[in-house]
This record gives structure tokens, C-alpha cells and sequence, in this order.
């Protein structure tokens, strides 16, 4: 299973647009990039996922470079409701058996 | 749809006792899996089953049971409570479609103590 590093914190202010990075550098041909949100108490919320370059829905981006070994979550204009925690996970999703595993997270506080 | 439902909310046990903690989803996923999330930690994979009849251990299975009989239902049995298992237990599942679009569905949760 490819490792993945976040920072364990990250502090924004209302209106600007956060980036948080992810480092997986031992990530295998078959294995996607998948980011997920979660509040205090409730479980994690899918956000968005892709396998390279860069990949945008109506809640985030996500930006792969060439050699995946890192990946970046770009949240525009963040309000004080994106407060939760980001989680960076990489795997096979096409693999039945594969198991996605959560690291740590990043910790978002956005402030007023 | 009602989605990822977990049963029950809350519960307090007592060392030794045993439990069953219950997960239902209604939208006909494949795969369905257990994780803990220990307080200010990320969430770690205790079972998994990629259909009925079919389970797999994750990370951390040593003390849980799982069984699949039905695609709607997975439910999680402590075997003898101990303190160590005191955490949040969610339940999730996803559709093992071929494609690029693949999502986790999550539970509420279930915050168990041991004492």
C-alpha cells in the first residue's frame, strides 16, 4: 500500500483559496488518488478523486503531476463550514480486495 | 434512500461483555467495510467484505467478528470487550462497478466506551 504524508495543519481565513498537499511517492501504476472531508463527530464525506493531471467538480480541484508522486487539493474560497479534517488516500480502486487506508489527515481551520 | 444506517449510537460496555454493533445500507453496494477512529487519529480498516458470504480482514481485526449473509447488512461482533476498544466505528460501503468513479459511503458512527 502506498504510504501517504500531509501536513497535520493548516490555518486559512474565509474567502482564500487553500491547497493542501499530499506526498505518496511509492504510488503503483494501477493505484487512484482519493481525497475525503470529515466533521467533528460525523464520517468521512468523498470529495473528489483522480489518477492524473488535474481533475475539478463543483467542490474542489485536484492537481497530479506527471510522476504522481504528490498530489494537491485546491479548495477555492473557503468559508468557515470547509473547518474539518482533509484525508489523502491512494489505492487500487478498481481492485475488490484492495484496502483504502486513512492516514492522519490534515486539520483545516478557517477563520473569520 | 437512506443510505449507510448504523445501530446504535452510543453504547457502554463493561470488560468481557460482548456486542453487536449493526450496519444496513440500502443501496445495494458490493462492498461494505468496518473502520475505528480513535480520538484525534485517522481511521483504520478493521474488516471488509466485497459481497455476501465473503469477508476479509483490514488492519486491525484482532477481538472483531464480521459476517455478510445479505448485500444490505454487515454487522461487527466484539467478541470480550476491552478498554483498547473504545473508539468511533464507522461503516461504509461502495459499489465495485468497473471505472474510473469510485466513492465510500459512511455511516454516522458508533461511539463506544469500555470501561
Amino acid at each position: 500500500l502506498a504510504k501517504t504524508t500531509q501536513p497535520i495543519s493548516m490555518d486559512s481565513y474565509e474567502g482564500q483559496e487553500v491547497n493542501i498537499t499530499c506526498s505518496h511517492n511509492n504510488i503503483a501504476t494501477n493505484d487512484y488518488i482519493t481525497w475525503y472531508q470529515q466533521f467533528p463527530s460525523q464520517g468521512p464525506r468523498f470529495i473528489i478523486q483522480g489518477y492524473k493531471t488535474k481533475v475539478t467538480n463543483e467542490v474542489a480541484s485536484l492537481f497530479i503531476p506527471a510522476d504522481r508522486k504528490s498530489s494537491t487539493l485546491s479548495l477555492p474560497r473557503v468559508s468557515l463550514s470547509d473547518t474539518a479534517v482533509y484525508y489523502c488516500l491512494v489505492g487500487d480502486i478498481r481492485n475488490a480486495g484492495n484496502m483504502l487506508t486513512f492516514g492522519g489527515g490534515t486539520r483545516l481551520m478557517v477563520k473569520p | 434512500n437512506a443510505g449507510v444506517t448504523q445501530t446504535p449510537k452510543f453504547q457502554v460496555l463493561k470488560t468481557g461483555q460482548s456486542m453487536t454493533l449493526q450496519c444496513a445500507q440500502d443501496m445495494n453496494h458490493e462492498y461494505m467495510s468496518w473502520y475505528r477512529q480513535d480520538p484525534g487519529m485517522g481511521l483504520r480498516l478493521i474488516h471488509y467484505s466485497v459481497g455476501a458470504g465473503i469477508t476479509d480482514q483490514g488492519e486491525v481485526p484482532n477481538g472483531y467478528n464480521v459476517s455478510r449473509s445479505t448485500t444490505e447488512d454487515f454487522p461487527l461482533r466484539l467478541l470480550s470487550a476491552a478498554p483498547s476498544q473504545t473508539s468511533v466505528y464507522f461503516c461504509a460501503s461502495r459499489p465495485l462497478r468497473a471505472g474510473d468513479y469510485n466513492e465510500q459511503f459512511f455511516g454516522p458512527g458508533t461511539r463506544l466506551t469500555v470501561l
